[in-house]
């Protein structure tokens, strides 16, 4: 099993719609947990930590399940600039990754007019 | 942004030859990271430091080499560049292990 796995999409979504990401992790002793946003051609940007509370940042939610080893991200009124790749990251635990943050490959959102 | 600077931004190299990528921090963090990012593949740690002198592979590490000799700077080598090291390499840092890291600009190398 893949340590971080997620939809790749692409999710192609109109201005103003809800859309949700999801992420599994098979590491249960991770204990980091992050959403990053990726633009084509540049540098992965950390858009937030998520944390077992759940937590919002304007129009973003991320939520934490330890026990089904699942992160959400939840995305409300959809802007243009939203479209990008959103990276789900969790600290690793095997090898050479041990205390290394993993990242999924990413799902690809485009949000059209 | 996180004061990082990546050198060269882009690169193309011939099979065989030595190359070394920069990677400058201004943050004084004590860890650095080196990835790679490939179509279908994610970003990948190739080697990572912990502080001065103080290095550790990642999970693709083969034909790389890194050192760490202050701790702003952080040098990634192949030590004979071959095709399927074509990628785009990028430089992170973090204060503390498995906390949220930021990234250099990235580095585009094409080994012809």
């Amino acid at each position: 099993r893949k340590e971080v796995e997620q939809d790749p999409g692409p999710f192609n979504v109109p201005e103003g719609a809800t859309v949700a990401f999801n992420c599994t992790y098979s590491n249960s002793a991770s204990q980091s947990f992050f959403w990053y946003r990726q633009d084509c051609r540049k540098e992965p940007k950390l858009l937030m930590s998520v944390y077992s509370s759940g937590n919002e940042d304007g129009r973003f939610t991320a939520q934490l399940n330890r026990a089904s080893q699942y992160i959400s991200l939840l995305i409300r009124d959809s802007k243009l600039s939203d479209s990008a790749t959103y990276l789900c990251v969790v600290n690793g635990a095997y090898g050479g990754s041990q205390g290394n943050l993993i990242f999924g490959k990413g799902t690809k959102l485009s949000v059209k007019p | 942004d996180a004061g990082i600077t990546q050198s060269p931004r882009h690169k193309v190299t011939e099979t065989g030859t030595p190359v070394t990528l920069r990677c400058h921090q201004t943050e004084n963090h004590r860890y650095m990271y080196w990835y790679r990012q490939d179509p279908g593949h994610g970003l990948r740690l190739i080697h990572y430091s912990y502080g001065v002198k103080d290095t550790d592979k990642g999970e693709v590490s083969d034909g790389y080499s890194v050192s760490r000799s202050k701790t702003e700077d952080f040098l990634l080598t192949l030590e004979s560049a071959t095709s399927s090291q074509t990628s785009v390499y990028f430089c992170a840092i973090s204060g503390q292990l498995g906390t949220e890291a930021f990234f250099g600009q990235g580095t585009r190398l094409t080994v012809v």
